[in-house]
C-alpha cells in the first residue's frame, strides 16, 4: 500500500494564480484532512471531510476550497493565491476517530508551496 | 480552549536521554499520541498511550502520562543523531478530533 500520497511535491505560484493540490489514500479511510504547517505554529487544520461528498471547515479555511468527489481523493484548491499561503501543506486520512479505539491520522509527505 | 503546548526546542548529545514534554487541555481525551517529523517529510506515528495508563514503553521510547496535571512526556533513551526531528504530541479529544501541539525540534549533536 502506498498510504497517503500528495501531488505535487513542490510548486511556485505568482500572486493571483490558482492551483489544486491532490491527495490520494489507498487505506479505504472515511476521513480526510488538509493541514498547513508554518514555522512555530504547528499544524493548522484547513478543511476536512468525514465521507465522500462531504466537507467541513477547519481552523483556517479562508482562501481555500476543497472537494471529496471520490472516497480515496481529497482536493485542496487555491482560487487566487496570496503570499500568506506560502506554506507546507499536509494531507492526512483516518478511520472514524471513535473514543474507544487508538485509531489516528496517517499523513502524506507534504506539498511545499511558494507564492511570490 | 484546545491549546496543546510544547517547548519549541531541545538539544542533547548523542547517547544522552531526551525528554520531550507536552501539556494538553481536554481531561476527557481518550488517547494521546507522539508523532515524528523528519526533515522534508510528513508526520509519522511513533507511539500512543491510552488515557487510563500511566506509562508505556516501546524499545527506546517511554511515554509517561500524568492525567491529573494533563502532562505527557516522551523519553528517548540513548538518543542518536537519527532521532533529530520535530516531535508532535496530539490528543484525541472527547469530540473525536485530534488536536496537535506546536512541535518540539530535537537536535542531537555527536
Amino acid at each position: 500500500n502506498a498510504g497517503v500520497t500528495q501531488t505535487p511535491k513542490f510548486r511556485v505560484l505568482k500572486t493571483g494564480q490558482s492551483m489544486t493540490l491532490l491527495c490520494a489514500q489507498d487505506m479505504n479511510h472515511e476521513y480526510m484532512y488538509w493541514y498547513r504547517q508554518d514555522p512555530g505554529m504547528g499544524l493548522r487544520l484547513i478543511h476536512y471531510s468525514v465521507g465522500e461528498g462531504t466537507t467541513a471547515k477547519g481552523e483556517v479555511p479562508d482562501g481555500y476550497n476543497v472537494s471529496r468527489l471520490k472516497k480515496q481523493n481529497f482536493l485542496l484548491g487555491l482560487e487566487s493565491a496570496a503570499p500568506s499561503q506560502t506554506s507546507v501543506y499536509f494531507c492526512a486520512s483516518s478511520p472514524p476517530l471513535g473514543g474507544g479505539t487508538q485509531e489516528t491520522q496517517y499523513f502524506g509527505p507534504g506539498t511545499r508551496l511558494l507564492v511570490l | 480552549g484546545e491549546d496543546v503546548e510544547q517547548s519549541l526546542f531541545l538539544s542533547v548529545r548523542e547517547g544522552d536521554s531526551s525528554v520531550i514534554n507536552c501539556t494538553y487541555t481536554d481531561s476527557s481525551s481518550t488517547y494521546l499520541y507522539w508523532y515524528k517529523q523528519e526533515p522534508g517529510a510528513g508526520l509519522q506515528l511513533l507511539t500512543y498511550i491510552f488515557s487510563n495508563m500511566d506509562m508505556k514503553q516501546d524499545q527506546r521510547l517511554t511515554v509517561l502520562l500524568n492525567k491529573k496535571d494533563k502532562h505527557l512526556s516522551l523519553r528517548i533513551a540513548d538518543t542518536q543523531t537519527g532521532d533529530s526531528a520535530i516531535y508532535f504530541c496530539a490528543e484525541k479529544t472527547g469530540f473525536q478530533k485530534l488536536v496537535f501541539g506546536t512541535g518540539t525540534r530535537l537536535l542531537v549533536s555527536p
